[in-house]
Parts: structure tokens; sequence; C-alpha cells
């Protein structure tokens, strides 16, 4: 079975600075998609990029861009210029292309201080 | 458009007691999905369906019961609930082909507290 692991419980970060959050996942699949979900406090999960296994390029939206391993099975996110609307709970998720079970690591909560 | 659309948002039962979480999508999704997601924790898959008609269990199905009779809906049946199930539940859905497909669109959520 397909797992997600965020080693990172808690992270933080000052306003208008960059943070990292990894994200490693263990398959043998060769096609899959990598995602990141933000849930603030209203409990809404948002994506916020998603990532195809073939493509090499590294996904990026505005201000977040991932680091996307294949060999290493590494999905980081990078949020540049952190905002305090940044400060939520992160969810890395995983999906098999031909699959269709989504599976959800454990989260990383995310505090941006002003 | 709605997206997904979970009812109730909030509920309390007692302890034996039985419910159904509704949840509906308006995008033609194939696939939908119920997670719970406990206090400060991830998300964990209970049950999820692939199509009208076929569902299947994920990793804390025990507690529950699911049905997909059409397209657009996709309820969780909770029978003889404990406190154990006291969490918040997430509805999603997305579409796939086998070969492509769409990110996972989630509900706003159902809080459940079972006293």
């Amino acid at each position: 079975a397909q797992t997600v692991t965020q080693s990172q419980p808690e992270m933080s970060v000052q306003e208008a600075e960059t943070v990292t959050l990894s994200c490693t996942y263990d398959t043998s699949e060769s096609d899959y998609y990598l995602f990141w979900y933000k849930q603030p406090p209203s409990r809404q999960m948002i994506l916020v990029i998603r990532q195809e296994a073939y493509k090499q390029q590294n996904a990026t939206e505005n201000r977040f861009s991932v680091n996307f391993q294949k060999a290493a099975k590494s999905f980081s996110l990078k949020i540049s210029d952190s905002q305090l609307g940044d400060a939520a709970m992160y969810f890395c998720a995983y999906r098999q292309t031909s699959g269709s079970r989504l599976t959800f690591g454990e989260g990383t909560q995310l505090t941006v201080n002003p | 458009n709605a997206g997904v659309t979970q009812t109730p948002k909030f509920r309390i039962l007692k302890i034996g007691q039985s419910m159904t979480l509704q949840c509906t999508q308006d995008m033609n999704h194939n696939y939908m999905y119920w997670y719970r997601q406990d206090p400060g924790m991830g998300l964990k898959l209970i049950y999820y369906s692939v199509g009208a008609g076929i569902t299947d269990k994920g990793e804390v199905p025990n507690g529950y019961n699911v049905s997909r009779s059409t397209t657009e809906d996709f309820p969780l049946r909770l029978e003889l609930a404990a406190p154990s199930q006291t969490s918040v539940y997430f509805c999603a859905s997305s579409y796939s082909t086998g070969t492509s497909g769409t990110e996972a669109f989630f509900g706003q959520g159902t809080r459940l507290t079972v006293v």
C-alpha cells in the first residue's frame, strides 16, 4: 500500500520569508499524481498545487512551488514571501494515475509570524 | 456551481443512535470518497467509490456503510454510534479516466460528536 509521510508536524516562518514543507511517499508505481492541500481554520480543504509524475518540470502556482524528486520519492512544497493568510495545516497527498485511492500524509501545521 | 455539498454541517448523536451523512456532487465525477479527520490528525479513508453501484473499503471502514446508487450521491451511514466516531467527516469527489484525472474536490465537512 502507498504511504505518505510528512516528517514535520509543525513549522513556523516569518512573514515575507520562505519556508519549505517536506513530504516523502512510498510507491512501486511509475504514473501517479501528487498534491498539496491547505486546510485553514475554516476546515475547508483547498488545493494548492498538483504534480504529475511523468512531468519532469516542477509545478509552480504564484508563490507556491514544488521540488519533485521522483527517484528519491520526495515532494516538498516551497512557499515564498509568506503571508499571514498562509497559516494553515498543509497536507501532502498521493494518487496512482490508474488507481482510485487518494492517500494523505499526517499534515504540517504552518504558523506565520508577523 | 455547488461542487461537493455535505449535510449536515454539525450533529450531536447519542451512543447507539444511527444517522446518515449526505454527500452530493454536481461535477459528474466518477470517484467519490469519505474521510474522517480526528483532531490534529490527517485524513483517513473510510470508503470510496469508482462509480455508481461500486464501493470499496478504505483504511477505517468498521462501523460505517455506504451506497452509490447514482453518480451524484454517496451517503455515509453510521450504525450504532460510538464515542470513537467523534470526528470531522469529509466527502470528496474527483474524475479519472485511468490515464488522466483531476484533483479531489472536498465538501465543507461535518463535525460529528457522539456523547
